[in-house]
């Protein structure tokens, strides 16, 4: 059935550097997807997003491409900051608006 | 956008009670959803809240296990019943216009620990 995988945390970097979180998923057609992120204590947040193959979502030095090809949606940011440190949520879109994420990923910055 | 609180934050309640969330928008939305974020982080949708009809349920997750009300366009309640210590989650609200590109909004959610 329609899926999001998403890379196992945690994830430990120190602070500038390069970093790579891995989400692929399965869909029939060509879902939206987004990446939410939560920070210590907080709720849930729209980080990203890509409605159609090849878009390219950013924001806060993040991005993720859409990549049909290989139905991927991986994000990056070229230097982390210890206030990057919080829970990453792959999701894609799905019909009525209902999302579903992966499993999340803990990324925890050291300065 | 769209605000959404819910109430309670958090709350520890004996196994084989119930506990209702709810869950308020600030502006009337198309689609409202509930989910639950177990711990090691998952993040798994219950339910569609439909307004004036019945949730719809997503696979594992039950009616009498999970009743949910959805009396207008702005608020919406989600009651875990007959709880046991496997209930213990934290429970988020969201809300969308409901179309296939649209992103949700999130409350920020209630810790529910049952002992």
């Amino acid at each position: 059935g329609d899926s999001v995988t998403q890379m196992e945390g945690p994830v430990t970097l120190s602070e500038e550097a390069f970093l790579t979180i891995n989400c692929t998923y399965t869909a029939t057609g060509y879902p939206s997807l987004f990446w939410y992120v939560q920070y210590p204590g907080e709720g849930l947040q729209l980080l990203l997003k890509a409605t159609k193959a090849d878009d390219k979502g950013s924001n806060k030095g993040f991005e993720a491409t859409y990549r049909k090809e290989t139905t991927s949606f991986h994000l990056e940011k070229g230097s982390v900051q210890v206030s990057d440190s919080a829970v990453y949520f792959c999701g894609r879109g799905s019909t009525l608006g209902r999302l579903y994420f992966g499993r999340g990923t803990q990324l925890t910055v050291w300065p | 956008s769209a605000v959404i609180s819910q109430k309670p934050s958090r709350d520890i309640c004996q196994r084989g009670t119930s506990l209702t969330i709810q869950c308020q928008v600030d502006s009337q939305v198309t689609m409202m959803f509930w989910y639950r974020q177990q711990p090691g982080q998952s993040l798994t949708l219950i339910a569609t809240a439909n307004q004036g009809s019945e949730a719809t349920y997503e696979s594992g997750f039950v009616i009498d296990k999970f009743p949910i009300s959805r009396p207008n366009l702005t608020f919406s309640t989600l009651t875990v019943s007959n709880m046991s210590p496997e209930d213990s989650s934290i429970y988020l609200c969201s809300a969308n216009a409901g179309t296939l590109y649209t992103e949700a909004f999130f409350g920020q959610g209630t810790r529910l620990t049952v002992v």
